[in-house]
């Protein structure tokens, strides 16, 4: 079945460091692949997809993501995180003939000034 | 243009009751789906309705029931409640399936019910 592993439960960066959050995936075929973020008591915002293409992928706020075929993994990255950016980042697949997005259990992310 | 709605925004319940949730989709969006987050966990598929059919369901219990009106506007319904049923109930809206280069869900930001 397709699932998707996000390994870190809870990552820690000083405002101004660069961060990587780490999401690998199980899926027979080409993936469509999602990052999205979560502020406390809020819904879910999509910072980028990938679908085809460019493996790069640039997102809103400053993020991108690398799809990386051979290790199964879609890194989600930002050069300088801003304090603004502490919140839960979600990992997605989609499946279920295209109905259905499968989410990783989310890191949560904490920025220290 | 308005997001996606839903409503309540909290609620409280007890076990055994029933509760509805009720969400608008984004101007044109003929699909909406419905996820579950426990706290502490990503969001679990619930259902999927597009032009008013079902299209796609979880490994919910059948407890848990939808339908999507001409409007396009759905309401999620739960029989029966349990205390595992305590979540935050996020409706999505997309113009049709996910694949693609047009292929986004957006989200509203969720109804949670407590259940005592």
């Amino acid at each position: 079945a397709q699932s998707v592993t996000q390994p870190d439960i809870h990552i820690t960066v000083s405002e101004g460091a660069s961060l990587e959050l780490r999401c690998n995936y199980s899926y027979g075929a080409t993936p469509y692949l999602f990052w999205y973020v979560q502020s406390p008591g809020q819904g879910l915002q999509l910072l980028l997809k990938y679908f085809s293409g460019d493996t790069l992928v640039q997102g809103i706020k400053g993020f991108e993501a690398e799809f990386k075929r051979s290790q199964s993994s879609f890194n989600l990255r930002k050069p300088s995180v801003h304090w603004s950016d502490a919140a839960e980042y979600f990992c997605a697949v989609v499946t279920g003939t295209a109905s259905k997005l499968t989410f990783g259990t989310g890191t949560r992310l904490q920025v220290t000034l | 243009d308005a997001g996606v709605t839903q409503s309540p925004t909290h609620l409280i319940k007890t076990r055994g009751q029933h509760v509805t949730l009720r969400c608008s989709p984004i101007s044109g969006h003929k699909s909406v789906s419905w996820y579950q987050q426990v706290l502490g966990q990503g969001p679990q598929f619930i259902f999927q309705y597009y032009e008013k059919e079902e299209r796609g369901r979880g490994n919910f219990p059948d407890r848990f029931s939808a339908r999507q009106f001409p409007n396009y506007s759905s309401e999620l319904n739960v029989n029966a409640l349990l205390l595992g049923d305590s979540a935050l109930y996020l409706c999505a809206s997309s113009r049709k399936g996910l694949a693609g280069a047009s292929g986004e869900l957006f989200f509203g930001e969720g109804s949670r019910l407590t259940v005592l």
